[in-house]
């Protein structure tokens, strides 16, 4: 079966440090791969999104950047955190062209101070 | 520009009772619904997908439907527990597209 792995579940960082969020698929091979954040009252915002190895879509101009070094791995990062950056950053996958639903992981909540 | 919109905001209901969970979406070129459980915390957890060319899908106590042409989708929950208190979000794939937007989900309170 597939599973999807997120760490670290909590972290907090000061202004100005980076950031880098892990997130991990096994079970399937060449899967879509997202990075969402939901912010109080904003719902999950798409923040980018990988249809394959070095392939990433980017929906919301920010201080974050992504990247997909394995198949069924997915890299959220920042050089510099800002406050606004707080939230609740969640992985999600989906098999690749196909009817199929969104999986998410645990979720990663980032509390910048 | 796909907008998803979930009313209420929130519900509170005493166990047992029957309810339904509101969901609208402006364009109607989608490729499928879905709709999603999250708990405090927690990412969230898929109940229900219903592609475009269905009606309904039924999950258990579950049951969504979808009106593409109206842009409509509801997600009728039978006798309530409290455990099915969570928040409940749907979403839409638009045609073509990789990618789902969500609504702000309902917040659901099923009081024992």
């Amino acid at each position: 079966s597939q599973t999807i792995h997120q760490w670290p579940a909590t972290l907090v960082q000061p202004v100005g440090s980076p950031l880098s969020l892990e997130c991990t698929v096994e079970g399937t091979s060449n899967p879509n791969l997202y990075w969402y954040r939901q912010a109080a009252g904003r719902g999950l915002q798409l923040l980018f999104y990988s249809v394959g190895i070095g392939q990433i879509s980017s929906e919301v101009p920010q201080n974050l950047s992504a990247s997909r070094p394995q198949d069924r791995q997915f890299i959220l990062s920042s050089k510099k955190l800002l406050l606004s950056d707080s939230g609740f950053y969640l992985c999600a996958w989906s098999v690749r062209g196909s009817d199929s639903p969104l999986h998410f992981g645990n979720g990663t909540r980032l509390t910048v101070t | 520009k796909q907008e998803v919109t979930q009313i209420p905001a929130a519900l509170s209901v005493p166990e047992g009772e029957n309810l339904v969970l509101n969901c609208s979406f402006t364009d109607s070129a989608i490729y499928n619904l879905q709709w999603f459980r999250q708990d405090p915390g927690k990412g969230l957890t898929s109940l229900l997908l219903i592609q475009s060319s269905q009606r309904e899908q039924t999950s258990g106590r579950l049951n969504a439907s979808l009106d593409k042409s109206s842009g409509r989708s509801t997600l009728y929950i039978a006798a309530s527990q409290p455990g099915d208190s969570a928040t409940y979000l749907c979403a839409v794939q638009r045609a073509g597209s990789e990618k789902l937007v969500f609504g702000k989900g309902t917040k659901l309170t099923v009081n024992p």
